[in-house]
């Protein structure tokens, strides 16, 4: 089965400080993804990497910076967190080569809470 | 980029029942993918079912199938038999086939089962 670890399920930072999200997944998928969720607003997309230093802007990416240095865990970053960036942050990963029909496989999330 | 719609914010179903939460989606591609998630109050996304641009087919899996319409393009998620633990939040979700990469969201709905 594939595996996606989040460092933190939950995670209380104050407004100016550098946060660290990482994700971890073991199945050798190209593709990771981050996401915000909040209510009302679905998923969206912050950044997306298809491989190794390569990253793509998602629809929200004001804020936030992301870093891939190991194919197996990608990393979002928070230079100075804000009140307005307290979410659930989701973490996805997806086999790059089995089409269509292969589903991204998610990691248990990070609830952020920014004072 | 696609556009998932989910007209329904909050629904109620008697156990037992059959229910339909309604997913429309907007998009100029030929090939794409249609995807459904649960996710409970715990918080993962769990995949449930997935259905093809060109498939002819409705998906089904288990309790759940997708009433694919694709002219009125609409991915309805049918889910029979309701149970307590299918109380959670739903999400519809497009790729597009030319990359594959970035999933779209609609906003979820949250579904409640009734004993």
């Amino acid at each position: 089965d594939v595996k996606v670890t989040q460092s933190s399920r939950y995670l209380v930072k104050r407004t100016g400080e550098k946060v660290f999200l990482e994700c971890v997944q073991d199945m050798d998928h190209e593709n990771m993804f981050w996401y915000r969720q909040d209510p009302g607003l679905g998923l969206r997309l912050i950044y997306f990497s298809y491989d190794v230093k390569m990253k793509e802007k998602g629809d929200i990416p004001e804020g936030y910076s992301v870093s891939r240095e190991k194919k197996e865990r990608f990393s979002l970053i928070l230079e100075s967190a804000s009140t307005n960036q307290t979410s659930m942050y989701l973490c996805a990963s997806r086999d790059r080569d089995r089409g269509l029909t292969d589903t991204q496989y998610f990691g248990p999330g990070t609830r952020l809470t920014v004072l | 980029a696609q556009k998932i719609t989910q007209t329904q914010p909050g629904m109620f179903v008697q156990e037992k029942e059959a229910v339909t939460l309604d997913c429309t989606y907007d998009t100029s591609d030929q090939s794409y993918g249609l995807f459904w998630y649960k996710q409970p109050s715990s918080g993962e996304m769990i995949f449930l079912i997935y259905q093809g641009s060109y498939d002819e087919q409705n998906a089904t899996e288990g309790r759940y199938s997708l009433n694919f319409q694709k002219a009125r393009k609409s991915a309805n998620l049918v889910i029979s038999a309701s149970q307590l633990g299918d109380s959670a939040m739903y999400f519809c979700a497009s790729v597009p086939g030319n990359t594959g990469n970035q999933f779209y969201f609609g906003t979820g709905t949250s579904l409640t089962v009734i004993p």
